[in-house]
């Protein structure tokens, strides 16, 4: 049973850009969010997503969006990249009725 | 607001020792889950434990567990003989219970752990 997948692992983007994260969530889970870890930091809340819609939002301005498919899976975009956007992208799944959420590997971002 | 606090940022002990990681957290709901992720340099989160606010029990897995203490809102995190094997950053975090079920988890800052062999 594979968990959860994230790609790409390592990223390089430029200030201004875009760039787009993906993940594929455990198998039979539902629900998919978003956490940005900095350097030495715990993970922040970005968003989840269920039934392909934003059910809940941390503190990210709007350059932050994502989208989730009907196959569950999910994609999380920024715009206009920043230098202070450089994190660990993580994506958690888990299903909506509560059960612990299961973290991929992340995707490392790094802006320049 | 809810808010995890992990006091200790490095902690250092030679294999086999024992050692506690600390954890206080913060919330205004009566119903809220306390969990234990583990870190190791490959980045993914590990889940270690769930706990929700209306089980005080101790809980022992081998060679860890966890002490949860409503009354002074800490869920303490114990490994007992420790390996090289549990070197890693290790999370406290917190969620909120609600209608929608599964809740943003809000982290501590990590405990880094370094086992000395």
């Amino acid at each position: 049973d594979a968990g959860v997948t994230q790609s790409p692992t390592h990223l390089i983007k430029t200030r201004g850009q875009q760039v787009t994260l993906r993940c594929s969530p455990k198998s039979g889970h539902d629900t998919v969010s978003w956490y940005q870890q900095a350097l030495g930091q715990g993970p922040q809340f970005i968003f989840q997503y269920y039934e392909e819609e934003e059910r809940q939002r941390g503190n990210f301005p709007d350059r932050f969006s994502g989208h989730q498919f009907p196959n569950y899976s999910s994609e999380l975009n920024v715009n206009a990249l920043l230098l202070g956007d450089s994190a660990l992208y993580l994506c958690a799944s888990s299903l909506l009725s509560f059960t612990e959420a299961f973290f991929g590997q992340g995707t490392r971002l790094t802006v320049v | 607001a809810q808010k995890v606090t992990q006091a200790q940022t490095e902690i250092s002990v030679v294999e086999k020792e024992d050692v506690t990681l600390d954890c206080v957290y913060e919330t205004r709901d009566t119903t809220y889950y306390l969990f234990w992720y583990k870190q190791p340099p490959s980045g993914e989160l590990v889940f270690l434990i769930r706990r929700n606010s209306f089980d005080e029990q101790n809980e022992i897995s081998g060679r860890y567990s966890w002490n949860f203490q409503k009354s002074t809102s800490s869920f303490n995190f114990t490994i007992t003989a420790s390996q090289v094997v549990d070197s890693a950053v290790y999370f406290c975090a917190l969620s909120e219970s609600s209608n929608f079920g599964n809740e943003k988890l809000t982290f501590g800052t990590g405990t880094r752990l370094t086992i000395i062999p």
